[in-house]
């Protein structure tokens, strides 16, 4: 099956500072790919759908400033949580479509101290 | 809205069958999902319904009825390995929309 791979797995940071998160597509092409938030024992949130060579549409109530989404190939979206705080510790996994299924990363573990 | 409702928690007995249920109410459907999530880690894709009926790999099984917005994932033979979260997940729109995932079920296999 399709293989999307995701890096970090985990990172620590600093409040304040920022951190990118890499989402490629490794056998197949990607025009669209999708970014989830899960906290602890919830389920996943569709945060945004990134689209390459355009503007990443966000879901209601997160903020565009502080996620950055960049889908600058075929195979590569990035996320940047920008000026990082505890409560955006947690769990960020991105997807991409090889309709009609719908693979994911590993995931990347984001802890803010 | 969108709405996606399965059982909080399950337990069952290995060797046995489990039946996991999930109802849904959504804006459109362009088919279901279910993932499997062992804690800590990404979903993993165990089946996809778009179709009325009943789609079978190996222990695994999903059924679907668009009528009745609802679908079930059936798990053969457990095994303790299958002690996991199983997610359903809808696609509402089409493949350039993310999914809507339901809150999963947690699946506790005792020997």
């Amino acid at each position: 099956g399709a293989v999307v791979s995701q890096h970090p797995s985990r990172v620590i940071c600093k409040s304040g500072t920022s951190v990118k998160i890499e989402c490629r597509s490794l056998d197949f092409q990607a025009t669209t790919m999708f970014w989830y938030r899960q906290f602890p024992k919830q389920s996943l949130m569709l945060m945004a759908t990134s689209n390459e060579g355009s503007k990443a549409t966000y879901e209601q109530g997160v903020e565009k400033d502080k996620f950055l989404i960049n889908h600058a190939s075929l195979t590569l979206s990035t996320l940047t949580v920008t000026s990082a705080h505890p409560e955006d510790s947690s769990f960020y996994i991105c997807s991409a479509r090889d309709e009609p299924e719908a693979f994911f990363g590993q995931g990347t573990r984001l802890t803010v101290v | 809205g969108q709405n996606i409702d399965q059982p909080t928690e399950m337990t069952a007995t290995e060797g046995a069958i489990v039946q996991i249920n999930c109802t849904y109410q959504t804006s459109g459907f362009n088919g279901l999902f279910w993932y499997q999530q062992h804690a800590g880690e990404a979903p993993t894709f165990l089946s996809y319904n778009v179709l009325d009926g009943l789609e079978e790999k190996g222990r695994f099984s999903s059924f679907l009825s668009r009528s009745k917005g609802y679908s079930y994932l059936l798990l053969k033979e457990l095994q303790m390995k299958d002690s996991a979260s199983y997610l359903c997940a809808v696609n509402s729109g089409g493949g350039a929309d993310g999914l809507t995932f339901g809150k999963g079920t947690h699946l506790i296999i005792q020997p």
